[in-house]
């Protein structure tokens, strides 16, 4: 079964700077899901990317694939507090259609 | 993009007793997911519930412990049976999204049992 690996598992930025955090996924990504999480609550979509080389923007956070390492990266620039939260990159495992999400990434935004 | 509701929001159950969540999306959409999220974890994929036939269960979870229906392509349910506090998490489903390539949830239920 595919396994996605995250990392860091947890960080502390101060606001204004920038950051990335990474997906790595033990099989070949046919797709590959950024979600945001508030603690406790639902996911937000991100961006999906599908293609080798992909990238994309939503505000101020960019997401590229690398389809060879079987990496995607996830890029949050000029950080604000708005962007604390879980982030999770998920993508199509065994289900059907369902998907495999990595352990998530606790982001803390320091004022 | 579709709206997900679902009910409850949370609740607190004994031990033993069931509890049946709903999922209202606002549209028609072909495949509705089922997913648990256990403190502290990410999200594990409890199966894929299917209109108008049976839910298709991922490896580690059973229909007698999780039933699920769909009766129409806008909603579904799901129950957790005969609950102990291991089945303590926050619930959600999710959609494929009226775009491609896109698959959206609900807001989660979380579920606590004493």
């Amino acid at each position: 079964s595919q396994e996605l690996e995250q990392s860091p598992q947890s960080l502390i930025v101060q606001e204004g700077k920038n950051l990335t955090i990474n997906c790595t996924s033990s099989k070949t990504l046919y797709g590959l899901y950024w979600y945001k999480q508030k603690y406790g609550e639902g996911l937000i979509f991100l961006m999906m990317l599908q293609k080798g080389g992909e990238e994309k923007s939503h505000e101020k956070i960019t997401a590229k694939l690398d389809e060879k390492k079987q990496q995607s990266s996830l890029h949050i620039t000029a950080s604000q507090p708005s962007h604390a939260g879980i982030y999770l990159c998920g993508a199509y495992g065994g289900g059907a259609d369902g998907l495999t999400f990595g352990k998530g990434t606790h982001l803390i935004i320091q004022p | 993009s579709a709206v997900i509701s679902q009910k409850p929001s949370r609740d607190i159950c004994q031990r033993g007793t069931s509890l049946t969540i709903q999922c209202q999306v606002d549209s028609q959409v072909t495949m509705m997911f089922w997913y648990r999220q256990q403190p502290g974890q990410s999200l594990t994929l409890i199966a894929t519930a299917n209109q108008g036939s049976e839910a298709t269960y991922e490896s580690g979870f059973v229909i007698d412990k999780f039933p699920i229906s769909r009766p129409n392509l806008t909603f579904s349910t799901l129950t957790v049976s005969n609950m102990s506090p291991e089945d303590s998490s926050i619930y959600l489903c999710s959609v494929d999204g009226l775009v491609a390539d896109t698959q959206y949830f609900g807001p989660g239920t979380r579920l606590t049992v004493l």
